[in-house]
C-alpha cells in the first residue's frame, strides 16, 4: 500500500523560528512531491513542489527531497503568526494513474 | 496563477434530496479532475478521478451510481450527490491538472455539504 506519513503535531514554535516539517513515503518510484498549506476551513494551497534531490528554496520555504531516505521536508524561516495552518505533504506515485497520495498532515502554530 | 472555482461553496439540503456541485478550471484546460472528500480532522481522500469525455474512475468503497461524475469539457465538471444522507455530510474539494503540465494539481475553494 503507498502510503505517506507525517507527523500529526501540533508542531509550535515561537515567531521568528524556524519550523521543520517532516514526511516519509513508501513507493520508492515515487518522483514528485509537494507541500500544501491548509488553513482551518478552506482547501489546501500550494506551496512547494519539488522532483529532484536536494534543496529548493522559494522566500521563506525550503523543500528538501532524499529519494535514497523516501523523505522530504519543508522548512519554514522566520515563522509567522500567519504560516498557523494544516500543512500536507503530498506525492505522486508510481503508476498510470498519476494520481496525488496525501499524508494526514502536521498542525502548525506560531505562538507571537 | 491556475485558478479552479466551485460551486456552491456551502449548501444545506434535506435527506433524500440530490446535490450537483460544479468544478470548473477558470484560466486553463484541464483533461483530468479530482474530487475529494474530507471530513472533521481529517486528511483528504481521494474519491475519484474525472477524465474528460470518458467515465470516471471511482477509489475503492466509493459508490459510483451514489456520487455521479460528469466531465463533459476541458473545463468543467460535475460532482452530483444523489439521494443524500446525513452521513455524506462533508467538505468535497476538486482539483484540476492542468493539461500543459501533468503534474501539479490545483484545487478548488471547496464545497461544504450539510444533510439535515
Amino acid at each position: 500500500q503507498k502510503e505517506v506519513e507525517q507527523n500529526s503535531g501540533p508542531l509550535s514554535v515561537p515567531e521568528g523560528a524556524i519550523a521543520s516539517l517532516n514526511c516519509t513515503y513508501s513507493d520508492r518510484g515515487s518522483q514528485s512531491f509537494f507541500w500544501y498549506r491548509q488553513y482551518s476551513g478552506k482547501s489546501p494551497e500550494l506551496i512547494m513542489s519539488i522532483y529532484s534531490n536536494g534543496d529548493k528554496e522559494d522566500g521563506r520555504f525550503t523543500a528538501q527531497l532524499n529519494k535514497a531516505s523516501q523523505y522530504v521536508s519543508l522548512l519554514i524561516r522566520d515563522s509567522q503568526p500567519s504560516d498557523s495552518a494544516t500543512y500536507l505533504c503530498a506525492v505522486i506515485s508510481s503508476g498510470s494513474a498519476r494520481q496525488l497520495t496525501f499524508g494526514s498532515g502536521t498542525q502548525l502554530t506560531v505562538l507571537p | 496563477g491556475a485558478v479552479v472555482s466551485q460551486h456552491p461553496s456551502r449548501v444545506i439540503c434535506k435527506s433524500g434530496t440530490s446535490v450537483k456541485i460544479e468544478c470548473r478550471s477558470l484560466d486553463f484546460q484541464a483533461t483530468t479532475m479530482f474530487w475529494y472528500r474530507q471530513f472533521p480532522k481529517q486528511s483528504l481522500m481521494l474519491m475519484a478521478t474525472s477524465n474528460e469525455g470518458s467515465k470516471a474512475t471511482y477509489e475503492q468503497g466509493v459508490e459510483k451510481d451514489k456520487f455521479l461524475i460528469n466531465h463533459a469539457s476541458l473545463t468543467l465538471s460535475t460532482l452530483t450527490v444523489t439521494s443524500a444522507h446525513p452521513e455524506d455530510s462533508s467538505f468535497y474539494i476538486c482539483s484540476a491538472r492542468d493539461i500543459q503540465d501533468q503534474e501539479t494539481q490545483y484545487f478548488g475553494p471547496g464545497t461544504r455539504l450539510l444533510v439535515l
